[in-house]
């Protein structure tokens, strides 16, 4: 079953701008990790935010986690056309097991 | 380091037929992972080995599915029979999981494309 739902389920911007993709869980977490995926490829981790953390920054990446509205939320900033995937949150009650989301499908567009 | 291996790339057969996959996770992960991901949806988890143990196999459907991995290194997965709802991609993940008080992300293969026909 899928524990988590990106929101927007598609995006579609111009090089340059931001990106933000929000993830909303159903049941209590201590980590949530986001990964791309590009079409035809395995996923590529991307970011790990523990549940006693609020925010967490990598490059040119935000991830916010808000645990008393089970959502986070990733941040592009500056987008190339080269982040063109989809993005998938996935959550994780124990240290091991991760559940995926339904994912977002970003296309920047030169 | 050399990422996750997996193969074949992409397999078509027919319903009812049985197929396997292989996958090579890297060197170190006792931790190994084989999720299915249907077009469109995100990936769900089939099974979790911890070295040659099985963690979690609930979402394995074990009257078609089963996987091994011997010796706590190569794992495969195999479908006997297929059915045309199988048809998906067939995704292995290696972890270090929780280390040196730092908890790891997975690292996946490309995956194996499977259509049952």
């Amino acid at each position: 079953s899928q524990q988590g739902e990106e929101d927007p389920q598609a995006l579609s911007i111009q090089e340059g701008e931001n990106a933000t993709m929000n993830c909303s869980y159903k049941t209590s977490i201590n980590n949530l990790q986001w990964y791309r995926q590009n079409s035809g490829r395995g996923l590529v981790h991307l970011i790990l935010i523990r549940s006693n953390e609020r925010e967490k920054h990598s490059g040119r990446l935000r991830v916010t986690l808000d645990t008393s509205k089970k959502s986070s939320s990733l941040l592009i900033t500056a987008s190339r056309a080269a982040d063109t995937a989809s993005y998938f949150c996935a959550t994780g009650r124990s240290f091991q097991k991760l559940v995926f989301g339904t994912g977002t499908r970003l296309l920047v567009s030169p | 380091e050399a990422g996750v291996a997996q193969s074949p790339r992409y397999k078509i057969i027919e319903k009812r037929q049985s197929v396997a996959f292989w996958c090579n996770p890297i060197s170190g992960h006792a931790t190994l992972y084989w999720y299915q991901q249907i077009l469109g949806q995100g990936p769900k988890l089939l099974i979790q080995f911890q070295n040659n143990g099985v963690v979690d196999d609930s979402q394995l459907p074990k009257d078609r599915f089963s996987a091994e991995r011997l010796k706590g290194v190569d794992s495969t997965l195999k479908i006997q029979p297929a059915k045309l709802e199988d048809s998906a991609v067939y995704l292995c993940a290696s972890s270090l999981g929780f280390t040196g008080g730092r908890l790891n992300g997975y690292t996946f293969g490309s995956g194996t494309r499977l259509t049952v026909v």
